[in-house]
């Protein structure tokens, strides 16, 4: 977990409201992966992001959500119009390179808590 | 398509208990295998891996054999603690893909 920073840890939005969750990627690290936990099940895969570019966002909900991680400064997922059922944990990761059978491994971070009222 | 599967929970031991919780895995390939450790309230940590067949993985305790034949990742340990209780995910990833396939998990508590 270390150095994977998320923030806010706790968000509470009303319905149709837009809801912003930031990650800072361990320090070297140029690879973004974001996950969501809904509640009482596992990690569900979302979208992978290298600096300025999507790779992989197979796991992303057609509509409400993008995902950017631009030169500078965060990755940001972005959900627009929140509904209930957006309401789960949203965890970002982050890696120096594709892949852990070199011996690389993917960090989380703490997790943002996302509850629509 | 590639999958992990996990002994449901929860699982509840006593003190001292010897622990294994499940996890079979299908894949197309030659994945890693990842054990993570969830307490209340936190993120994911790693808790241990397994690059290839026949590797065991093991931290703080807790053990975990790469079985190709059986397509087996199971999770052992020898005497729970109560600071075990917590959420365990038994993962799979590829070297040259981009996300790690998760189980559901398995809640773990242990009572003193």
């Amino acid at each position: 977990n270390a150095g994977v920073m998320q923030n806010p840890r706790h968000l509470v939005r009303r319905r149709g409201q837009e809801a912003r969750l930031r990650c800072s990627p361990m320090k070297g690290h140029s690879h973004v992966y974001w996950y969501r936990q809904l509640p009482e099940e596992g990690l569900k895969f979302m979208v992978y992001l290298q600096k300025e570019n999507i790779i992989d966002e197979s796991g992303m909900p057609k509509e409400r959500f993008s995902a950017e991680f631009p030169k500078e400064g965060p990755s940001i997922l972005r959900i627009q119009q929140v509904v209930r059922g957006d309401s789960a944990a949203y965890f970002c990761a982050s890696s120096p390179q594709t892949g852990t059978n070199s011996g690389n491994t993917i960090y989380f971070g703490e997790g943002s808590w996302l509850t629509v009222v | 398509g590639d999958s992990v599967t996990q002994m449901e929970g929860p699982v509840t031991l006593s003190e001292e208990a010897f622990l294994t919780i499940n996890c079979t895995y299908t894949a197309t390939g030659y994945p890693s295998l990842f054990w993570y450790v969830q307490y209340p309230g936190e993120g994911l940590q790693l808790l241990l891996k397994a690059t290839k067949a026949d590797d065991k993985g093991s931290n703080k305790g807790f053990e975990a054999t790469y079985r190709k034949e059986t397509t087996s990742f199971h999770l052992e340990k020898g005497s729970v603690q109560v600071s075990d209780s917590a959420v365990y995910f038994c993962a799979l990833t590829y070297s040259s893909a981009s996300k790690i396939i998760f189980g559901s998990g398995t809640r773990l508590s242990i009572r003193p």
